[in-house]
């Protein structure tokens, strides 16, 4: 079975510049989360859909952050405008649902930000 | 607020060592634990699932527990291989979203 699929794998842009980020979970997984893991630290949630619905999104900074999950497949994350310390890899996660259920991340998308 | 911890931050031991990596996590409500494996680069690579109703799960050389009740996990790994090197990463599973709260890791080095 294929895994989930992130791009780009890196990318770097200038503060204030803006980036987005795609996921495509593995087949059949209704859930997805996005994770931001700086240097150092363990990752951090930032949000989760169900399906194309918002599950939790506390921890995602609204003025700047958006994510979408259009027709409950692919999702896309967008930064603008990017700051300094917005610099960190970005991990998307997928899993079938449930508390039993494992999470299955993808390679992330590291982001510089200059 | 959920908080896990890891000790110790890093480790070093030689090739052959049996090594035990810790993990403590503050609020006993959780779903299941999971151990991670990560390589510089790379994205996170499951090892071992243990859900909140058992003890243990083993996997090859790799051995983890569980106690709920004190809020600890150890992931024991035998003969350790330089192959081993990499960051482990513990993190628990909660809240109604089943999201996961992890632990900063362990970075481990396995030198031959």
């Amino acid at each position: 079975e294929a895994g989930v699929a992130q791009s780009p794998r890196y990318k770097i842009i200038e503060k204030r510049q803006s980036v987005a980020f795609w996921c495509n979970p593995i087949s059949g997984h209704a859930t997805l989360y996005w994770y931001q893991q700086i240097l150092g630290q363990g990752p951090k949630l930032l949000i989760q859909f169900q399906n194309n619905g918002v599950v939790d999104d506390s921890q995602l900074p609204k003025d700047r952050f958006s994510a979408e999950r259009l027709k409950g497949v692919d999702s896309t994350l967008k930064i603008q405008p990017a700051k300094l310390e917005d610099s960190a890899v970005y991990l998307c996660a997928s899993s079938s649902g449930g508390g039993s259920q494992p999470q299955h991340f993808g390679d992330g998308t590291r982001l510089s930000i200059l | 607020k959920q908080e896990v911890t890891q000790i110790p931050a890093a480790l070093s031991v030689p090739e052959g060592e049996n090594l035990v990596l810790n993990c403590s996590f503050t609020d006993s409500a959780i779903y299941n634990l999971q151990w991670f494996r990560q390589d510089p680069g790379k994205g996170l690579t499951s090892l071992l699932l243990i859900q909140s109703s058992q003890r243990e799960q083993t996997s090859g050389r790799l051995n983890a527990s569980l106690d709920k009740s004190s809020g600890r996990s150890t992931l024991y790994i035998a003969a350790s291989q330089p192959g081993d090197s990499a960051t482990y990463l513990c993190a628990v599973m909660t809240g109604s979203g089943y999201a996961l709260n992890f632990g900063k890791g362990t970075s481990l080095l396995v030198t031959p």
